[in-house]
């Protein structure tokens, strides 16, 4: 079975403190991902990673910065984390069956900023 | 981007077969149907997908209509435990299959 971990699945940080969102993926997948959720918004797509070391902003990277310095880790980071970042964090990769793509989430980290 | 339209809410007794209707009018030839659902405080979990052949899995089967402007996702055996949100999603390489999730439907599985 896929496996993506994500290294919280609760934190609460301070405004102005800066956080590591870690993710871990076991089945050597290519692209990893990540989003955030909130009430009546959906998921939206911050940043994504097709290989190690590339990044693609998604639709909302604003205040957030990646890293994928392993093909089986993706990390999020907020420099300088604000009241409005407080949400649901989620983590994705992705595997290629023939010409489609499917994304396996890991179970999310949510983040409260005080 | 090809959208979506999906029933906010339905119903469905345990043991009956559940029918998640969608709408994807403007999907295009190369974009996938996927459906996802969400148990509450978890995060999503892939069901199944199609291009424009009905398709069956463990979890469910996906109808997909001839004109491809409409699916429908069959959990054939509803329990309990298949109480979630559920999304339909259309993708593909065009869109560096990025997944647009929408509001879903809220499924509630009643004994």
């Amino acid at each position: 079975d896929v496996k993506v971990t994500q290294s919280s699945r609760y934190l609460v940080k301070r405004t102005g403190e800066k956080v590591f969102l870690e993710c871990v993926q076991d089945m050597d997948h290519e692209n990893m991902f990540w989003y955030r959720q909130d009430p009546g918004l959906g998921l939206r797509l911050i940043y994504f990673s097709y290989d190690v070391k590339m990044k693609e902003k998604g639709d909302i990277p604003e205040g957030y910065s990646v890293s994928r310095e392993k093909k089986e880790r993706f990390s999020l980071i907020l420099e300088s984390a604000s009241t409005n970042q407080t949400s649901m964090y989620l983590c994705a990769s992705s595997q290629r069956q023939g010409a489609a793509e499917t994304q396996y989430f890991g179970p999310g980290t949510r983040l409260l900023v005080l | 981007d090809a959208k979506t339209t999906q029933p906010t809410s339905m119903d469905c007794a345990e043991g009956r077969a559940a029918n998640l209707p969608c709408n994807h009018s403007t999907i295009s030839g190369n974009e996938y149907v996927y459906w996802y659902r969400q148990i509450h405080s978890q995060g999503p979990q892939y069901i199944i997908h199609g291009l424009k052949n009905n398709e069956t899995n463990e979890m469910a089967s996906l109808i997909i209509t001839e004109d491809r402007k409409s699916s429908t996702l069959i959990l054939p055996h509803a329990t309990l435990r298949d109480t979630a949100v559920y999304y339909c999603i259309v993708s593909s390489l065009s869109n560096d299959y990025k997944l647009s999730f929408g509001a879903g439907t809220t499924v509630t599985v009643r004994a």
